[in-house]
């Protein structure tokens, strides 16, 4: 059974570069079928979609974030992983990760349980 | 960048009764919207792809319609555990885009 889990700083600074990983289990990123993302919900906000990447790299980013988002993938760890530079307020949120549908960057089939990141000084 | 607009807001519905909630896209997305239901403290749930394919484990009281611009969830006969939001998302083009989303409270 698939199963991913967001890890990160939880607290930082504004002007910070925090890094998040997500764990898969149960399953290979290495898989040609999938795309992973990223999406992240301020609080009591709506869903954001922020990037999304392939196992051999290749990598889609939200043109709002863009010039401050790296989406790596670690296939020797089956992990996957943001960093978002220059945060500030606006970029508390829970950061989910996920699995896109087979064969696509489309729809999301599987949710990690999110990690909550809060910057603040 | 599609936007997507959801209405009502908030919907208030008794158990039992029916709820129908809408998705309007700011430019054709054609069938490819996804809906999916999200609990307090919980991440989002795939509930419906294609606009209207249920996703596995879906109970059938869920249907997914519409094209274009125009999108429709539609809960049948609504049980203590479909109050929730409500979020749908196009994948037509890029940026992938969300609605704002639909709460479904007890009336």
């Amino acid at each position: 059974q698939l199963q991913l889990q967001e890890s990160g700083p939880g607290l930082v600074k504004p002007s910070e570069t925090p890094s998040l990983t997500c764990s898969v289990s149960g399953g290979s990123i290495s898989s040609r079928s999938y795309y992973w993302g990223w999406i992240r919900q301020a609080p009591g906000k709506g869903l954001e979609w922020i990037g999304s990447i392939y196992y051999s790299g290749s990598t889609y980013y939200n043109p709002s974030l863009k010039s401050r988002v790296t989406i790596s993938v670690d296939t020797s760890k089956n992990q996957f992983s943001l960093k978002l530079s220059s945060v500030t307020a606006a970029d508390t949120a829970v950061y989910y990760c996920a699995r896109h549908a087979p064969d696509s960057a489309e729809y999301f089939q599987h949710w990690g349980q999110g990690t909550l990141v809060t910057v603040s000084s | 960048e599609i936007v997507m607009t959801q209405s009502p807001a908030t919907l208030s519905v008794s158990p039992g009764e029916r709820a129908t909630l809408s998705c309007r896209a700011s430019q054709s997305v054609s069938s490819n919207l996804a809906w999916y239901q999200q609990k307090p403290g919980q991440a989002p749930r795939l509930l419906i792809y294609g606009a209207s394919t249920r996703a596995t484990g879906i109970p059938a009281r869920f249907s997914g319609s519409g094209s274009g611009t125009e999108f429709t969830l539609t809960i049948s006969s609504l049980q203590s555990e479909d109050f929730a939001i409500y979020y749908c998302q196009q994948y037509n083009n890029w940026p992938r885009t969300f609605g704002q989303g639909t709460k479904v409270e007890i009336k």
